[in-house]
């Protein structure tokens, strides 16, 4: 069973576009991490939200928190050629992040 | 902070061969150690997990088995590889607050 939905599960723009990416689930979290993976390499955390309609932002990028913590989102601003690669949401639950539940990842490509 | 190393970084297998993936971690002591495969690029599927010396929970029935010698060291491996073994290998440490991923061992059955 597929707890963590991501979407859209692939996403192609132009340089200097704006974008929106999805993690949606019927479960409720403790905590939502997003992680960017660049093909061949490991993922890398991008940010951590703990607390229900949380908003964090990281230069272009901002991560909202569902306020019943069962959703994410990451809004990217003005898209670059260096955004492009993997997005994936992992939910923790009862309060430990020792077991992390991963969405598929949307994969997004900026263009130039 | 910590760092995961893993090795090989790549690696073609007959099927039928042994498998054994290294993962060792730096900058912190007694953490929690995760295994994970990742298929064409997509979402990671969980494997095993340890919270300490010997002890490893194995999250789905499969080919592979895992070990934990030493508080830093945790080893992924198989009797005998299948060709549905092949995929990305990802180790990761709980570093508190989150997990930290190393960089990845594609292994390739054939």
């Amino acid at each position: 069973t597929q707890l963590l939905e991501q979407s859209p599960q692939f996403l192609s723009i132009q340089e200097g576009e704006n974008l929106t990416v999805y993690c949606n689930s019927s479960s409720v979290f403790s905590s939502l991490q997003w992680y960017r993976q660049e093909p061949g390499e490991g993922p890398v955390l991008l940010v951590t939200v703990v607390t229900g309609g949380e908003v964090k932002k990281l230069k272009r990028l901002t991560f909202q928190f569902g306020d019943a913590r069962k959703d994410s989102s990451l809004h990217i601003t003005a898209a670059q050629p260096g955004d492009t690669g993997l997005y994936l949401c992992a939910g923790a639950r009862g309060g430990s992040n020792y077991k992390l539940t991963f969405g598929k990842g949307t994969l997004l490509t900026v263009n130039p | 902070s910590q760092t995961i190393h893993q090795w090989p970084a790549t690696l073609v297998q007959p099927v039928g061969s042994p498998l054994s993936l290294e993962c060792t971690v730096e900058g912190t002591s007694n953490p929690n150690l995760y295994w994970y495969r990742q298929a064409a690029g997509r979402g990671l599927q969980l494997l095993f997990y340890s919270v300490g010396i010997g002890q490893i929970s194995s999250e789905v029935p499969q080919n592979l088995s895992a070990s934990r010698p030493q508080d830093r060291q945790f080893i992924l491996s198989s009797k005998k590889l299948l060709l549905s073994d092949s995929g990305f290998y990802l180790c990761a440490c709980f570093g508190g607050q989150w997990q930290f991923f190393g960089p990845g061992t594609r292994l390739t059955v054939l």
